[in-house]
């Protein structure tokens, strides 16, 4: 079974600053992509980055980037320029890749508490 | 515009009573999943529907039963409430996987608030 797992329960910093925020999963799967979901207050789940596996090129969204390190089964969010409307929790998920059909079960770390000050 | 629609938004319950989360979505997905969320445990998958007429088991099912009445709703149902059940359920829905065209994203609801007293 897979399992993700991130070590920082919460993190602090103030606007404009760049933030990093860690996950590592365990794996015996070669195949399987890798996101992170912000939750701000209002509860809901929006996806924010995605990686696929076979791509070494790390996956970037404007002020936000990943860190992939596939031997390590590291996967961190880097977000640059801080903004107050980052404040939210993130979710660090693992999805196996099920062929052409099928659920796309995600497996999802216990989340980082990120609060960005003014 | 809706996406995911989850009702109702909040709910107590006493222990024992029933009640049944319904969840529709309007994008044409054949996958559908229920999740619960718990301080300091992320999101854990309850039951999933891969399509229409199908349900499994995700790591957390005792206690919860669903139905995939179309492939529009997906249900959960607490036939006898307990407070270990207390918690804020999310369901989801997505494509199914097309590896070169289908970005993996689910597509959450807003959640529904459960407390067991």
């Amino acid at each position: 079974a897979q399992t993700v797992t991130q070590s920082q329960p919460e993190m602090s910093v103030q606007e404009a600053e760049t933030v990093t925020l860690s996950c590592t999963y365990d794996t015996s799967e070669n195949n399987y992509y890798l996101f992170w979901y912000k939750q701000p207050p209002s509860r809901q789940m929006i996806l924010v980055i995605r990686q696929e596996a076979y791509k070494q090129q790390n996956a970037t969204e404007n002020r936000f980037s990943v860190n992939f390190q596939k031997a390590a089964k590291s996967f961190s969010l880097k977000i640059s320029d801080s903004q107050l409307g980052d404040t939210a929790m993130y979710f660090c998920a693992f999805m196996k890749f099920k062929g052409s059909q099928g659920a796309q079960k995600l497996v999802f770390g216990q989340g980082t508490r990120l609060t960005i000050n003014p | 515009n809706a996406g995911v629609t989850q009702t109702p938004k909040f709910q107590v319950l006493k222990t024992g009573q029933s009640m049944t989360l319904q969840c529709a979505q309007d994008m044409n997905h054949n996958s559908m999943y229920w999740y619960r969320q718990d301080p300091g445990m992320g999101l854990r998958l309850i039951y999933y529907s891969a399509s229409e007429g199908t349900t499994d088991k995700g790591e957390v099912p005792n206690g919860y039963n669903v139905s995939r009445l179309n492939k529009r709703e997906f249900s959960l149902r607490l036939e006898s409430a307990a407070p270990s059940q207390t918690s804020v359920y999310f369901c989801a829905s997505s494509e199914s996987f097309i590896w070169t065209a289908n970005t993996g994203e689910l597509f959450f609801g807003e959640g529904s608030r459960l407390t067991v007293l």
